[in-house]
């Protein structure tokens, strides 16, 4: 059974970092052509695709936040962990992890964690 | 604004069939796979369709998907109240070297 799940804090400061983490069972990001990635949604928008770390390290940013964004791995305890300096209220939005092993296609997603940016 | 673009809302009687249109250009749509997604309220996005027209295992079949040149489509038959929901449409962006998604498209069953 595969899941993943969001873990963070609920609330950041302007210009405050966040650190989101991603834990995920069911697969290993060890396995060639696995990635796990970050979407966020802001309330009552569109899905919006932020980063994605591959099985050989290889990693993606969207270009319009790539200065603001980092991702990395842990593959020895599944996590991915997401970090976004700078944060904003329009930053406001539920961030979402999910798995990807064809290339623009995420079969399997976390629950999402709300994180509101406000001070 | 997304990079694919889809209508903001459809509609249908239960029982009926609706589509759900996708339009992009030849960086995404017209040269990769497209996936669907269906996000009911408060929950995560839930994969329905991927490369074009395949369902993942376990997937309803009253959810096809289809594709020409730069636009797509998601077909819904047998419409029913549980389908109620937002849906996403998704490719790969060579351009951006990353995902990109649709606006959106929310269905209300009459």
């Amino acid at each position: 059974q595969i899941t993943l799940k969001e873990s963070g804090p609920t609330l950041v400061r302007p210009t405050q970092t966040l650190t989101l983490t991603c834990s995920f069972s069911g697969f290993s990001l060890s396995t060639f052509g696995m990635g796990v990635g970050w979407i966020r949604q802001p309330p009552g928008k569109a899905l919006q695709w932020l980063a994605i770390i591959y099985w050989d390290e290889d990693v993606r940013y969207s270009p319009s936040l790539r200065s603001r964004l980092s991702i990395t791995k842990d593959t020895s305890n599944n996590h991915v962990v997401l970090t976004m300096t700078s944060m904003d209220p329009l930053d406001t939005a539920t961030f979402f992890c999910a798995r990807t092993v064809t290339t623009g296609c995420f079969d399997f997603w976390g629950p999402g964690t709300l994180v509101t940016v406000s001070s | 604004h997304s990079v694919l673009t889809q209508p903001p809302s459809v509609s249908g009687a239960p029982r009926q069939r609706v589509t759900i249109s996708c339009s992009g250009n030849s960086s995404n749509i017209g040269n990769n796979g497209v996936s669907w997604y269906q996000q009911l309220p408060g929950k995560a996005p839930k994969l329905l369709v991927y490369y074009d027209d395949r369902r993942p295992s376990g997937g309803s079949d009253r959810f096809s998907g289809s594709k020409s040149g730069t636009s797509a489509s998601l077909a819904i038959s047998g419409l029913q109240s549980e389908d109620e929901a937002d849906y996403f449409c998704g490719a790969w962006d060579d351009g951006l070297n990353g995902p990109v998604f649709g606006g959106g498209t929310k269905l209300t069953v009459l």
